[in-house]
């Protein structure tokens, strides 16, 4: 079956740090990758989403590669905000599946 | 603008009581999904609809129930049969379009749902 296994958090930076949360995923098929990001006391948003191998998502300096040969779609981005503090889900879909697997989510931390 | 809707942001009960929690959504999406999360987990699918007038069970379906008998929208029932009720509720929904690859899912803002 798919999985998606997220780094543990939560991750403390300080603000304008580089922030990098791995996400690696086993799937059947070729699946789509996809981050979702959720506020405190808020639904989840989709942030940004890849469809093939060698894709970059990115969206509000957030980036990440869909990497087929290390299954990875790793989250970067290269100065984090104080308003970048979230939890962070990483998330895929195969083929013809209605259900999408998601991780379990990554909290971020972003000090002044 | 589209999106969707759920109320209300707060709801509050008395154990033994049934509960329903609405979700409306103007996306013209195919596909409604429930999902519950409780603090510091990630999200559990209770239940999901591909159709109008059809639903599966997801991970956790006991003691919930669910409706579509409109597109546009996905009740659920958290009925006095389930244990532990408290945690907040997550509506989403997505096409179900054949041919299309990317689907993704488009939240509501959630319910939370304490029952003392």
């Amino acid at each position: 079956g798919n999985s998606v296994t997220q780094m543990e958090g939560p991750v403390t930076l300080s603000e304008e740090a580089f922030l990098t949360i791995n996400c690696t995923y086993t799937a059947t098929g070729y699946p789509s990758l996809f981050w979702y990001v959720q506020y405190p006391g808020e639904g989840l948003q989709l942030l940004l989403k890849a469809t093939k191998a060698d894709d970059k998502g990115s969206n509000k300096g957030f980036e990440a590669t869909y990497r087929k040969e290390t299954t990875s779609f790793h989250l970067e981005k290269g100065s984090v905000q104080v308003s970048d503090s979230a939890v962070y889900f990483c998330a895929l879909r195969s083929g013809g599946s209605y259900i999408p697997t998601f991780g379990r989510g990554t909290s971020l931390i972003v000090h002044p | 603008d589209g999106g969707i809707t759920q109320s209300p942001k707060y709801l509050f009960r008395k154990e033994g009581q049934n509960v329903t929690l609405s979700c409306e959504q103007n996306l013209n999406h195919d596909a409604m999904y429930w999902y519950r999360q409780d603090p510091g987990q990630g999200l559990r699918l209770i239940y999901y609809s591909q159709i109008v007038n059809d639903f599966q069970k997801g991970d956790i379906a006991e003691g919930y129930s669910v409706s579509r008998e409109k597109k546009e929208s996905f009740p659920l029932t958290v009925t006095s049969a389930q244990k532990n009720p408290t945690a907040f509720y997550l509506c989403a929904s997505s096409t179900a379009q054949t041919g299309v690859r990317v689907r993704e899912q488009y939240f509501g803002p959630g319910t939370r749902l304490t029952v003392t």
